[in-house]
């Protein structure tokens, strides 16, 4: 049930862009996002309830597509304050209040 | 608010020992719950609570680890005896009335020699 996320890792440069994917083979209720830094906790970023929606925090934004149990997380002009593991989290129509994550996604922005 | 409170933040203990989590949740945040993170398995949902109830406990790996909430401001996540496996970082994190966004603790990193 643990929802699938690609890519495993990436790296980018200062102003470049990225997309993280995440993906379920469960019908979602919703999908969330949180970011974790090196020895800190996870830290949520938002929350995308339903289907189409698409948030905003920053320079990143995440679309949510219902049909396709998809989520896609956008990072545009990336800073170094971005760098950290990118972390979905599903929960499904049965048990909303129980969230799943997936394996991570770990983003290095650099100089 | 202080925000979500975990001890101890790092505990070190040999094979067979008892061990004993602590979190105290925001006030006023109805669930609560316990991570275990490791390199090779993730974020990992241990066991949730909301009014103080368990509602899911699936994620416990075994009868060794046991949680309880006996109020609204108190948790623990009890590992006896313990196991070198059980070496990881335990999260807790609260969440209330803003659509189930979860406020993290900052961890106890547990290592079992």
């Amino acid at each position: 049930q643990q929802p699938v996320q690609s890519p495993q890792a990436v790296i980018l440069r200062e102003g470049e862009d990225a997309v993280i994917n995440c993906s379920s083979s469960k019908a979602l209720y919703s999908v969330h996002w949180y970011r974790q830094k090196h020895g800190e906790a996870p830290v949520f970023l938002m929350i995308l309830l339903k289907g189409g929606e698409q948030k905003g925090h920053e320079k990143i934004s995440a679309s949510f597509n219902e049909k396709k149990q998809q989520s896609s997380l956008y990072l545009t002009a990336s800073q170094l304050s971005y760098s950290g593991t990118y972390f979905c989290g599903t929960a499904f129509k049965t048990s909303y209040d129980k969230v799943i994550f997936g394996p991570g996604t770990s983003l290095s922005v650099i100089p | 608010d202080a925000g979500v409170i975990q001890s101890p933040r790092h505990e070190v203990t040999e094979m067979g020992q008892e061990v004993t989590l602590r979190c105290k949740p925001i006030s006023g945040h109805d669930y609560l719950f316990w991570y275990r993170q490791t390199m090779m398995r993730g974020l990992e949902l241990l066991i949730y609570f909301n009014n103080n109830v368990p509602i899911d406990d699936s994620g416990m790996p075994e009868d060794r680890f046991s949680a309880k909430m006996p109020n609204a401001s108190f948790s623990t996540l009890k590992i006896q005896p313990s196991e070198p496996r059980d070496s990881a970082v335990y999260f807790c994190a609260s969440s209330g009335t803003e659509g189930n966004i979860q406020y993290f603790g900052a961890g106890t990193r547990l290592s079992v020699l």
